[in-house]
This record gives structure tokens, sequence and C-alpha cells, in this order.
């Protein structure tokens, strides 16, 4: 089965900082990958799709790059409802990663 | 407006087969494309993918947890039902269920239920 390890598992971040989330996967997985925001005892909400789609209502502060193996979640100007955790998930198999918690400085 | 709901159990004991029920309305299961997943998540822990069933009725299992797992539709209902057998206390998770929607050779989980919590315990 395809792995998928995001770093760091763990973030601080002030608002208005540029962050970003990498999430590499054991195997190539093309654009096979979406990323997705979890805040504590909610539901995960679709952020991107198809490795760099942004789904429809979600800020373009939010941004997706890179396929094969090598993803990256960037997060441009970081705003308060930004604090939660994030999850990569490859759409071959939709196994997802570890998480990274983006919390406040 | 589209919408999914998770029922079932909130304890479970173990060795027992929890029986999960996803139902959605706002889209039809018949709609070529449209599909539906299975996904839990331990307290404090990650995501984990569960199993998958589409418009065709071809199913898909974390190959984990593929021989405890059946995932099953009923369109007439607008169901999705999960069942797991032999559960044990490392099973209690929030279970949710999740849309796939048509139209996309990528299928991403674009709309989740709000997820419901089971408890394994004896």
């Amino acid at each position: 089965d395809i792995q998928l390890t995001q770093s760091p598992s763990f973030l601080s971040a002030s608002v208005g900082d540029r962050v970003t989330i990498t999430c590499r996967a054991s195997q190539g997985i093309s654009s096979y990958l979406a990323w997705y925001q979890q805040k504590p005892g909610k539901a995960p909400k679709l952020l991107i799709y198809a490795a760099s789609t942004l789904q429809s209502g979600v800020p373009s502060r939010f941004s997706g790059s890179g396929s094969g193996t090598e993803f990256t979640l960037t997060i441009s100007s970081l705003q308060p409802e930004d604090f939660a955790t994030y999850y990569c998930q490859q759409l071959n198999r939709w196994t997802f990663g570890q998480g990274t918690k983006v919390e406040i400085k | 407006q589209v919408t999914l709901r998770e029922s079932g159990p909130a304890l479970v004991k173990p060795t027992q087969t929890l029986t999960l029920t996803c139902t959605f309305s706002g889209f039809s299961l018949s709609t070529s494309g449209m599909c539906v997943s299975w996904i839990r998540q331990p307290p404090g822990k990650a995501l984990e993918w569960l199993a998958l069933i589409d418009w065709d009725d071809d199913k898909y299992y974390s190959t984990s947890l593929k021989t405890r797992l059946t995932i099953s539709k009923d369109t007439s209902k607008n169901q999705v039902v999960l069942t797991m057998t032999n559960m044990d206390p490392v099973d209690t998770a929030t279970y949710y269920c999740a849309r796939i929607p048509t139209g996309s050779p990528y299928w991403y989980f674009d709309l989740w239920g709000r997820g419901t919590l089971v408890t394994v315990s004896s």
C-alpha cells in the first residue's frame, strides 16, 4: 500500500505567517492527492483536490502544488480560523497522511 | 442541499459486529460516478479510510481491515451500510461517511457527515 508522510507533524505559527506543509508518497501518485482541514470535534473539510485545484468556496490563500511523490499545501497568510489539523489523502486507494497540527505561536 | 448522516450504536462489546448506516439526501447513488465511503478516526488520532462503494456496486476495502468489513447500498432508501466484525477496543473511533462526487477522475471526498462515536467496551 502507498504510504503518505506529512511534515511537520506539528507547526506553531502566527497570524499573517506563510505556512507550508509537505506530504510525501511512498510511490508516485501523479496528481491524485487531496488536502483536508479538520477542526476539533468537526468533520474534515475538503480544501484542494487533484493536488492543486481549489475546492469551491475555499479562500484563495490556500494553494496546493506537486505531483508524483512530493506535494505541498501552502497558506499564504495564516488567519485565526486556519488553526486546525491538516491531512493529505491519496486518491488511488484513499489513505491519509498522519496529519499536521497548526497551532498559534 | 446535500447532507449525510451516520447512525448506529454508541457502544458495542468486544467480539460483537458493528453495523453503521449512512443516510444521505440531495444526490443519488444510482447516478453514474457517484460514490460513498466510510472513514474513521480514533480519539486524538489520524483519519483512516475504511471502505468505498460506487454507483455500479463496486466495492473497495482497506487492505488491513478487508477481512472484517462489508459495505453495501440501498439505493431506494439512500443508504449505505458498513458492517465490521469482531470489534475490539482499538476500534473505538468516530466513524464518518463521505460522498465522492460524480464528474471527476479524482475520487475525493467533497462532503462529510458529522460522524458518530462508537466505543468498544465490555
